[in-house]
């Protein structure tokens, strides 16, 4: 089946530091990707949406200076946390779907960050 | 805004018992909807995807039905296991004027006892 391939899976990095996370998609053509957050006991919370070749689409109050996505190809999505802090610490996960709108939705194994 | 409602959001079981997780989302015109699992601190496992057209899916020992019209979806599991601990997410996939999105519940933590 269809497989999304999240790197890393887990990262602790200093305050001030940037951290990209990598979304994968190994075995179709990902025509649009989502960036989810997921705070302790919560569900995931949509934090932009990017198609590929297409500036993202951030939700309300996600800083787009901040996550810098990038879908540059088919296969590629980019999440890069700029000057992190400790509340930026939480886990991120990625989901793939293919062209048609009635496509599942697959997902990374996400990437847990600590910032400290 | 499509808002995905799940109850309960915990729930715990004897093993072997049968169960019923409940989701219910706002607006009807959704293209699909999901059933997840996720383990502690570990990504989503996608479970079954009933398309806007269809009224249940079946793996083993789970089965999902989809009532459009009434915004509710049901995830039955059968003699339930220990394994089967986990949270569950439900999400919608419609089209909203800002393009189309997936809608999360906020899940319901089970745990079946041995």
């Amino acid at each position: 089946g269809a497989v999304v391939s999240q790197h890393p899976s887990r990262v602790i990095c200093k305050s001030g530091t940037s951290v990209k996370i990598e979304c994968r998609s190994l075995d179709f053509q990902a025509t649009t990707m989502f960036w989810y957050r997921q705070f302790p006991k919560q569900s995931l919370m949509l934090m932009a949406t990017s198609n590929e070749g297409s500036k993202a689409t951030y939700e309300q109050g996600v800083e787009k200076d901040k996550f810098l996505i990038n879908h540059a190809s088919l296969t590629l999505s980019t999440l890069t946390v700029t000057s992190a802090h400790p509340e930026d610490s939480s886990f991120y996960i990625c989901s793939a779907a293919g062209g048609y709108y009635n496509s599942p939705l697959h997902f990374g194994n996400g990437t847990r960050l600590t910032v400290t | 805004k499509q808002e995905v409602t799940q109850i309960p959001a915990a729930l715990s079981v004897p093993e072997g018992e049968n169960l019923v997780l409940n989701c219910s989302f706002t607006d009807s015109a959704i293209y699909n909807l999901q059933w997840f699992r996720q383990d502690p601190g570990k990504g989503l496992t996608s479970l079954l995807l009933i398309q806007s057209s269809q009224r249940e899916q079946t793996s083993g020992r789970l089965n999902a039905s989809l009532d459009k019209s009434s915004g509710r979806s049901t995830l039955y599991i059968a003699a339930s296991q220990p394994g089967d601990s986990a949270t569950y997410l439900c999400a919608v996939f419609n089209q909203e004027t800002s393009g189309s999105r997936l809608t999360f519940g906020e899940g319901t933590q089970l745990t079946v006892n041995p």
